[in-house]
């Protein structure tokens, strides 16, 4: 069975531009959580999403976002940003919602000039 | 609110040496414990989870921890490490309202030969 992928692997962007970044779950998965990891602040819960809803989100500014489709594969979305925003986005997957064990994918490495 | 403490945040260690890396936690209702494993330009690999039953869990690659509730603690053990256990590894906790796992900050592996 196919892991979690995550697209673009890097990518670089310039202050004040938008990004999307994408993530297709474990097949039969149908939660996707996103986590931002930083040097400085290590690991944060950026949100979550269960059949295409989002059912909890960490404390981001409203610039990031994220959706969810009928197929479970998730995108989120970071307008408008910030050098603060350089870090790898992780995303998650898991069969059920809440206590389930999470599987990674390998990450994207976002860097912001 | 729920927290997690790792103590150390490097640890260095001979190869085929003992190894413990501790976790403690804060939380005011039933939680779920996990460790996983980050090699280098990798996302995050589970070694292994606390959910309920017996509070010494064995795991992947010759990990094991054990649930202490009444010292918060979970610790990570392994009897003898090798120079491909180099790596950091996270201690996260969750509870059963939803997908979002905390971490603690990291605890850097670092065999030697």
């Amino acid at each position: 069975k196919a892991g979690v992928t995550q697209t673009p692997r890097y990518l670089i962007k310039t202050r004040g531009q938008q990004v999307t970044l994408s993530c297709s779950p474990i097949s039969g998965h149908r939660s996707v959580s996103w986590y931002q990891q930083t040097p400085g602040q290590g690991l944060q819960f950026l949100f979550e999403y269960f059949s295409e809803t989002q059912r909890n989100k960490g404390n981001f500014p409203g610039r990031f976002s994220g959706r969810q489709f009928s197929n479970s594969r998730s995108e989120m979305n970071v307008s408008t940003l910030e050098l603060g925003d350089s870090a790898l986005y992780l995303c998650a997957s898991s069969f059920l919602q809440g206590a389930d064990e999470q599987y990674f994918g390998p990450g994207t490495r976002l860097t912001v000039t | 609110a729920q927290s997690v403490t790792q103590l150390d945040s490097q640890v260095p260690v001979f190869e085929e040496a003992p190894v413990e890396l501790r976790c403690n936690y804060s939380s005011s209702v039933s939680v779920y414990l996990f460790w996983y494993v980050q090699y280098p330009n990798q996302g995050l690999q589970l070694l292994l989870k606390y959910l309920s039953g017996s509070t010494l869990v064995k795991g992947i690659n010759g990990f094991e921890a054990e649930f202490n509730k009444s010292q918060t603690s979970f610790h990570l053990r392994k009897p003898s490490v090798h120079i491909s256990d180099t790596a950091e590894y996270f201690c996260a906790v969750t509870n059963n309202q939803g997908g979002k796992l905390i971490f603690g900050q990291g605890t850097e592996l670092s065999v030697k030969p």
